[in-house]
């Protein structure tokens, strides 16, 4: 099944420790991307890679990484969280052309 | 992208139709209309796009007017699952989808 992964689905941190959301896709897509949403705020977009090793920022990168060392996987990282990264967070992916198919998100709380 | 405005709700009974509209007066010539539905915090899911012609899948249909600067995604026979929040997204670049507050759909039974 053509699908978007993301892990952990849930993840509660305190302030400073480093943590990373991973995001994989099996459906050969050259573009992926990460969104976070809040409420009031919609969906924005955070960083996003047009292919391997290539990685934009996207509205609201401030705080974040990531990295595309392979085609399948676009892991998010916050070097050090922090309470105003509390938010839901998307991993997206398409062929560039296509329309964004999204993972089922992880929901990050940081004390 | 152009700027789209949708009602923040719309009720809709079970087993008729739910006409969703979209403005999108300062659409340019070479941006599509694209829409997605977000059912409870779930990711965004693709339901239909066009250009100038309206379309059909399995899911919806969307009529875009003449002039492109509306639109309207239209359920046929709307169920209790297709209650969520509806986007309707106007771009030309398919890498960067700017989601506004879109529309909650309730369809009560």
């Amino acid at each position: 099944e053509a699908q978007v992964t993301q892990n952990p689905r849930y993840l509660i941190t305190v302030t400073g420790k480093k943590l990373t959301v991973t995001c994989s896709q099996n459906m050969n897509h050259e573009y992926m991307s990460w969104y976070r949403q809040d409420p009031g705020l919609g969906l924005r977009q955070i960083y996003y890679s047009m292919n391997v090793e290539v990685t934009d920022k996207g509205d609201v990168p401030e705080g974040y990484k990531v990295s595309r060392k392979e085609k399948r996987n676009f892991p998010l990282i916050l070097e050090s969280p922090s309470p105003n990264q509390t938010s839901l967070y998307f991993c997206a992916s398409s062929t560039g052309v296509s329309p964004l198919h999204f993972g089922n998100g992880t929901r990050l709380t940081v004390t | 992208d152009a700027k789209t405005t949708q009602p923040p709700s719309m009720d809709c009974a079970e087993g008729r139709a739910a006409n969703l509209p979209c403005n999108h007066s300062t659409i340019s010539g070479n941006e599509y209309v694209y829409w997605y539905r977000q059912i409870h915090s779930q990711g965004p899911q693709y339901i239909i796009h066009g250009l100038k012609n309206n379309e059909t899948n399995e899911m919806a249909s969307l009529i875009i007017t003449e002039d492109r600067k509306s639109s309207t995604l239209i359920l046929p026979h709307a169920t209790l699952r297709d209650t969520a929040v509806y986007y309707c997204i106007v771009t030309y670049n398919t890498d960067k989808l700017i989601f506004g507050t879109g529309t909650r759909l309730q369809v009560f039974p």
